[in-house]
């Protein structure tokens, strides 16, 4: 069984600094991927950056970087010079594979944190 | 572009209907979709894996009778809610990942509103 959890229901930041939302997971999987989507207010969810367990280095994609550390379990986002556009919510995500690597595929998410930048 | 397309974006309707959703893969084949199902500011909660040309993979507690899921083809899928009632009101997406990268791209969701 797989758990993700986002312990940050809600999180405030000024615009053009930076801020960190935590991911922690559990898995008993060898081969894993650790995602973020951003849910606007529309509802899409828009892929932000992915991880792979094996990964030695930490991703990173644009103003986004994905803080890795295997050992704590911890995924957690940082976003650079928050912008009035990055108000929405973000979700921590992991998909397993087996023992071969392949991937399940399904994908289980935390709770979710929402952010809000203030100009 | 968007590479998953789902449709209808909303739904309005009486109780006791019911209501078709698509999900099509633009360009790539998919032979495993997923539908979740959302309420609002909570998180998606995973209700069934599609399996191209054989049944569908149902989490525990999803009614197999209530969501039909139907996977004609390596482009299509489709949830079906039978006979819908107010508490079947929630947002519905689906998602798919090209076999060959990732990542998973999200459908738009829908919008089900049952009066």
């Amino acid at each position: 069984a797989q758990k993700i959890t986002q312990t940050q229901p809600g999180m405030f930041v000024q615009e053009k600094e930076a801020v960190t939302l935590d991911c922690t997971y559990d898995t008993s999987d060898q081969s894993y991927g650790l995602f973020w989507y951003k849910q606007p207010s529309s509802g899409e969810m828009i892929f932000l950056i992915y991880q792979g367990s094996y990964d030695e280095q930490n991703a990173t994609e644009g103003r986004y970087s994905l803080n890795f550390q295997k050992a704590r379990k911890s995924a957690n986002l940082v976003i650079s010079a928050s912008q009035l556009g990055d108000s929405a919510m973000y979700f921590c995500a992991m998909e397993g594979a087996n023992a071969g690597g392949t991937s399940y595929g399904k994908l289980t998410f935390g709770q979710g944190t929402i952010l809000t930048v203030h100009p | 572009g968007a590479v998953v397309s789902q449709h209808p974006s909303w739904v309005i309707c009486k109780s006791g209907t019911s209501v078709k959703i698509e999900c099509r893969s633009l360009d790539f084949q998919a032979t495993t979709m997923f539908w979740y199902r959302q309420f609002p500011k909570q998180s998606l909660m995973l209700m069934a894996t599609s399996n191209e040309g054989s049944k569908a993979t149902y989490e525990q507690g999803v009614e197999k009778d209530k969501f039909l899921i139907n996977h004609a083809s390596l482009t299509l899928s489709t949830l079906t809610v039978t006979s819908a009632h107010p508490e079947d009101s929630s947002f519905y997406i689906c998602s798919a990942r090209d076999p060959w990268s990732q990542p998973q791209h999200f459908g738009d969701g829908t919008r089900l509103s049952i009066l």
